[in-house]
């Protein structure tokens, strides 16, 4: 079955520096990737999809890679806020039409 | 128009009792899927609806769990003799289509706490 690993260890970085994120996955090699926000005693909330043909994707502050010779997608947060702070979640198609599969996740926080 | 909504948004019950969880996906929303998340975990998928038939409950981790959906409108999630490992926060998500590249909107959860 798919394996998803995101940073095990939480992030905690200075306000105005870039956040990494990482996103490794093993076995089946997915047609794409979401990027998802979860703040605390919420449901995530979608950021970005990107597609195995894609190299990087942009949204505004955010930026999304997706490396699938290494099997890995980083997530990037440049000029980080403290409003940045929350959980990122990685969620990987599964093969078929309906279902993602979501990694653990990694807690950023953003220091003023 | 509402996103989607979930109730209760906490729920503490004993060992051995019942619970139903519901969950309104955004109006016009055909997909709607359940996850379980722990604390400190991913999201665990639970079951999938496309309309009112579940395609896919492979999620579901026992005959003690049940969920239903009516047309494309509300679901409940049911629990029978709830144990303490199903303490846990109930996620609920709806999305147009129900393809994988949809965006899935995700309610605020209930959060399950059995004693």
């Amino acid at each position: 079955s798919q394996k998803i690993e995101q940073n095990s260890e939480a992030l905690n970085i200075q306000e105005g520096k870039t956040a990494t994120l990482t996103c490794n996955y093993t076995n089946y090699s997915p047609a794409y990737l979401q990027w998802y926000r979860q703040d605390p005693g919420r449901g995530p909330v979608f950021l970005l999809l990107i597609r195995e043909n894609e190299k990087e994707k942009r949204k505004e502050r955010l930026k999304v890679t997706f490396d699938t010779t290494l099997k890995q997608s980083l997530f990037h947060i440049t000029a980080s806020q403290p409003a940045d702070s929350a959980t990122y979640l990685c969620a990987l198609d599964m093969g078929n039409d309906y279902k993602l599969s979501f990694g653990a996740g990694t807690t950023v926080t953003v220091r003023a | 128009g509402a996103g989607v909504s979930q109730s209760p948004s906490n729920k503490v019950t004993e060992k051995g009792k019942d619970v139903e969880l519901r969950c309104d996906p955004i109006s016009g929303h055909t997909a709607l899927y359940w996850y379980r998340q722990r604390l400190g975990q991913g999201l665990e998928f639970l079951i999938y609806f496309q309309g009112n038939s579940a395609p896919d409950k492979s999620g579901l981790p026992s005959d003690r769990f049940s969920a239903e959906r009516t047309g494309e409108s509300v679901s409940t999630l049911t629990i029978q003799r709830t144990q303490q490992e199903d303490s846990a926060v109930y996620l609920c998500a709806s999305s147009q289509q129900g393809i994988s590249t949809d965006t899935q909107y995700f309610g605020p959860g209930t959060r399950l706490t059995v004693l």
